[in-house]
């Protein structure tokens, strides 16, 4: 089955900076991509998701980039701020199916 | 729409009780799945359905849980005999269509096994 990888499980950022997250993925076969956010006792709320045909999405603040041949996508927020901080969820579904998969989440955390 | 609906909100039972986990999706949706979270496992997959009927019941852990969907608006996650490390958020989610399409999760139930 597929397995997912999410680094770093915690990451603390000033905020105005930018914050990554990055994902990899084992099966091959997976080409989409969605991307969670979970605030403190909420629960999961889909922030941005990408395809396997597309290399980038970008939403406002928020973009995602995935590379097929390497199996990884990352996360990118730009100018965070305090409502950013959150427990993000990477996941991957495979191919012809509904079944997320999901990485072990990163505790992002925007300090004035 | 209301979203996902699920009931009780919070549980709390003694071991080798019986619980009851209720979700209704939302309307027009016809993909269930039920999750489970906790600080060890993350979030878990269950079971999903497709059109009232089970399609992947891989991560059931055993044969204590059970799940079913009696129709398109109600499915229900069983627990007999309860443990205490089945204490976890449950939750659960729909989506419209069966490939690759955004879930949509409600609030959860707070479970607390004694």
């Amino acid at each position: 089955g597929e397995n997912v990888e999410q680094h770093p499980s915690t990451l603390s950022v000033q905020e105005g900076d930018s914050a990554v997250i990055k994902c990899t993925y084992s099966d091959s076969a997976s080409n989409y991509f969605p991307w969670y956010k979970q605030e403190l006792g909420k629960r999961p709320q889909l922030i941005i998701d990408i395809r396997s045909n597309v290399g980038e999405k970008k939403d406002q603040r928020i973009a995602v980039t995935l590379n097929k041949t390497a199996k990884h996508f990352s996360l990118h927020i730009t100018e965070t701020q305090p409502e950013d901080s959150a427990v993000y969820f990477c996941a991957a579904v495979p191919g012809g199916g509904n079944k997320l998969t999901f990485g072990t989440g990163t505790q992002l955390k925007v300090e004035l | 729409d209301a979203g996902v609906i699920q009931s009780p909100r919070h549980e709390v039972t003694e071991m080798g009780q019986e619980v009851t986990l209720r979700c209704k999706p939302i309307s027009g949706h016809n993909s269930l799945f039920w999750y489970r979270q906790t600080m060890m496992r993350g979030l878990e997959l269950l079971i999903y359905f497709n059109n009232n009927v089970p399609i992947d019941d891989s991560g059931m852990p055993e044969d204590r849980f059970s799940a079913k969907m009696p129709n398109a608006s109600f499915s229900t996650l069983k627990i007999q005999p309860s443990e205490p490390r089945d204490s976890a958020v449950y939750f659960c989610a729909s989506s419209f269509g069966d490939h690759q399409e955004t879930q949509y999760f409600g609030p959860g139930t707070r479970l607390l096994v004694l």
